[in-house]
């Protein structure tokens, strides 16, 4: 069956680069019109969308945000890694991925479980 | 950026009642439209994609209508297992989601 499972630290200081990891299985990163994104969700409010990465390796990012964040994947571990520059309070949040099966419509049908990170000196 | 507007923000019902929830777009979105329940400490779960069509596994007690900038979800009797928050998103154009409806027991 297919799941995602999120990892990487719970907690991150101010200016750091956060680095998180989406460990995918039941399906290939490599697969046509699969894709992998990921969302964020802070405490008691609502969810949004950081970036995507397709099976081709093209990749989009949230406009607001796009400076400092970097999405890659690693094909033969069946990995997607987020990277987010310069970490601040206001970026804690639980971090989701999610898949997306159809292309440039990204509709979420499978979620990781979330990890939380708090950003705090 | 599209932008997602959901109301209301909270909505207070009984068991068996008829729910609506509204989710308006900033700028013509078509049918590019999903909706999903999501429970505390749990993530998300797809309910209706592509504005109308009911995600495999989702009870038929859910639908889903509109296009272009106004959008809503139906629940046609509402059980104990839907008391959650509802969130749309559009994916015209990346992937935007609303603030969010949630649904209380009244």
């Amino acid at each position: 069956q297919v799941t995602l499972k999120e990892s990487g630290p719970v907690l991150v200081k101010p200016t750091e680069t956060l680095t998180l990891t989406c460990t995918v299985s039941g399906f290939s990163l490599s697969n046509a019109r699969m894709g992998v994104s990921w969302i964020r969700q802070p405490p008691g409010k609502a969810l949004e969308w950081l970036a995507h990465i397709f099976s081709n390796d093209e990749k989009s990012y949230s406009t607001s945000l796009k400076s400092r964040l970097t999405i890659s994947k690693d094909t033969s571990k069946s990995q997607v890694v987020l990277t987010m520059t310069n970490m601040d309070p206001v970026d804690t949040a639980t971090y989701y991925c999610a898949r997306n099966r159809d292309g440039y419509n990204y509709k979420f049908d499978y979620w990781g479980q979330g990890t939380l990170v708090t950003v705090s000196s | 950026d599209i932008q997602m507007t959901q109301s209301p923000s909270t909505l207070s019902a009984s068991v068996g009642d008829r729910v609506t929830i509204t989710c308006r777009a900033s700028q013509s979105i078509s049918s590019w439209l999903a909706w999903y329940q999501q429970k505390p400490g749990k993530a998300p779960k797809l309910l209706i994609y592509d504005a109308s069509s009911l995600e495999s596994g989702v009870p038929s007690r859910f639908s889903g209508s509109g296009s272009g900038t106004e959008f809503t979800l139906t629940i046609s009797s509402l059980q104990p297992d839907d008391f959650a928050t509802y969130y749309c998103q559009q994916y015209n154009s990346y992937g935007t989601f609303g603030q969010g409806t949630k649904v209380e027991i009244k």
